[in-house]
This record gives C-alpha cells, sequence and structure tokens, in this order.
C-alpha cells in the first residue's frame, strides 16, 4: 500500500473549519484513501473513504485531488470532542487485504 | 449493535504467567482483528481473522496465541510475555472484503501491563 505524508500536529479554533492535508504521491489507480481517528484512550474510529470523486458524510468532507496524489479531511465546524490523532490511509480493497497500516497521524487541537 | 466490547479492560500480569484478552461483536462481521499500540504510535496489526480462519499473522511472536472461537468472540491468550509487550491490545471486526464495505470498528482496547 502507498505511504502517506501527515503533519504532526495542527491547531484548529472552535467553530471553524479543519482542514487536514494528506500526501500520498505513490499512490495508485486502484488504492482507495481512507480516514480514521483516534480519541485520546479510545479505540480508532472510522471517518470517511473515496477513490476519485470528492466524499462527504454526517462527520466529514474528503476532497481528492484530481492527480491523486494528496486529499484534504474537511471537518465543517470543529468542536472540542474533535481533538484527536487523523490518520490518513492509503489501501488496496482487494480480497485477503484487509489490513490497515496506520502512518504516524495528525494531532489535531481543537482551541475554545 | 454497533459496538465492539473488550474485556477486561485493564490488565497486569508477571512473565510467568498466562492470561487471556477477549473481544465480542455482534454486527454479524467475519472478520476480525487483533492491534498492538504502544504508547505515542499507531497501532500495528497482528492478526487478522477472516470467517473463522486466521489469514494474515504479521510475524507475531508465539507467546501471542490468538483464538476465534465462533464469528462473534475473538481471544488473544498471552503466555510468558515480556515487559516491552505492555501496550494497548486493540480488537477490530468488519465485513470481510469479498463482501464490500471494509470499514473497521474497533473496540476499546485492554492496556496491558507486564512486570
Amino acid at each position: 500500500d502507498a505511504k502517506t505524508t501527515q503533519p504532526t500536529s495542527m491547531d484548529c479554533a472552535e467553530g471553524r473549519a479543519a482542514n487536514l492535508p494528506c500526501n500520498h504521491s505513490t499512490i495508485s489507480g486502484n488504492e482507495y484513501v481512507y480516514w480514521y481517528r483516534q480519541i485520546h484512550s479510545q479505540g480508532p474510529q472510522y471517518i470517511i473513504h473515496g477513490l476519485k470523486n470528492n466524499e462527504t458524510n454526517e462527520m466529514a468532507s474528503l476532497i481528492i485531488t484530481e492527480d491523486r496524489k494528496s486529499s484534504t479531511l474537511i471537518l465543517p465546524h470543529a468542536t472540542l470532542r474533535d481533538t484527536a490523532v487523523y490518520y490518513c490511509i492509503v489501501r488496496r480493497l482487494n480480497f485477503g487485504n484487509e489490513k490497515l497500516t496506520f502512518g504516524t497521524g495528525t494531532r489535531l487541537t481543537i482551541i475554545p | 449493535d454497533t459496538e465492539v466490547t473488550q474485556t477486561p479492560k485493564h490488565l497486569v500480569m508477571g512473565m510467568t504467567n498466562k492470561k487471556s484478552l477477549k473481544c465480542e461483536q455482534h454486527m454479524g462481521h467475519r472478520a476480525m482483528y487483533w492491534y498492538k499500540q504502544k504508547a505515542k504510535k499507531p497501532p500495528e496489526l497482528m492478526f487478522v481473522y477472516s470467517y473463522e480462519k486466521l489469514s494474515i499473522n504479521e510475524s507475531v511472536p508465539s507467546r501471542f496465541s490468538p483464538e476465534c472461537p465462533n464469528s462473534s468472540l475473538l481471544n488473544l491468550h498471552l503466555h510468558a510475555l515480556q515487559p516491552e509487550d505492555s501496550a494497548l491490545y486493540l480488537c477490530a471486526s468488519s465485513q470481510p472484503l469479498r463482501t464490500g464495505n471494509n470499514e473497521q470498528f474497533f473496540g476499546p482496547g485492554t492496556r496491558l501491563t507486564v512486570l
């Protein structure tokens, strides 16, 4: 699976949009971009995933560039409960590859 | 029910002890996972079970022995652990990839301390 690069940490003011970038310049055509987050002392939580089109759900939006070499996770109105480590993961969805390989992630702190 | 439960929440054991970690889900998922997470590090995959059969072992030492007695339960048997095995052990479940959506649901973890 392709390697990802994320900033180590970011701050965002409460109520503002949090934009978390991820670089995956070696992504191949059949690899999806997944985002998970891990709030302190809890298990990771799935947020969203996409292949090439932008995606939105009740938690966040995922914007993938046209060349698919980078993406941005957007939390539209950040709250204090969004303080967590956010992991961007690139993976193929083929049988026998159920594994998730977590990178170091971005520690997002929401400031009151 | 979209919950993965893990017991115990905390476990302290000596290097000569034998203990087991338990994980349970009732979402009908047929893939289950064990991850290990050291402090301030990302989770690392240990084992994957698909349809109750071990499908991935990430070269984990034999002192960790997984077991999947049925589609809802996953155990991790521990024996002769070392202090460096102290970590948060996370269980997760999902539908296997062949069925489509592979979102993994994680439990809260068992925090293990080996003395």
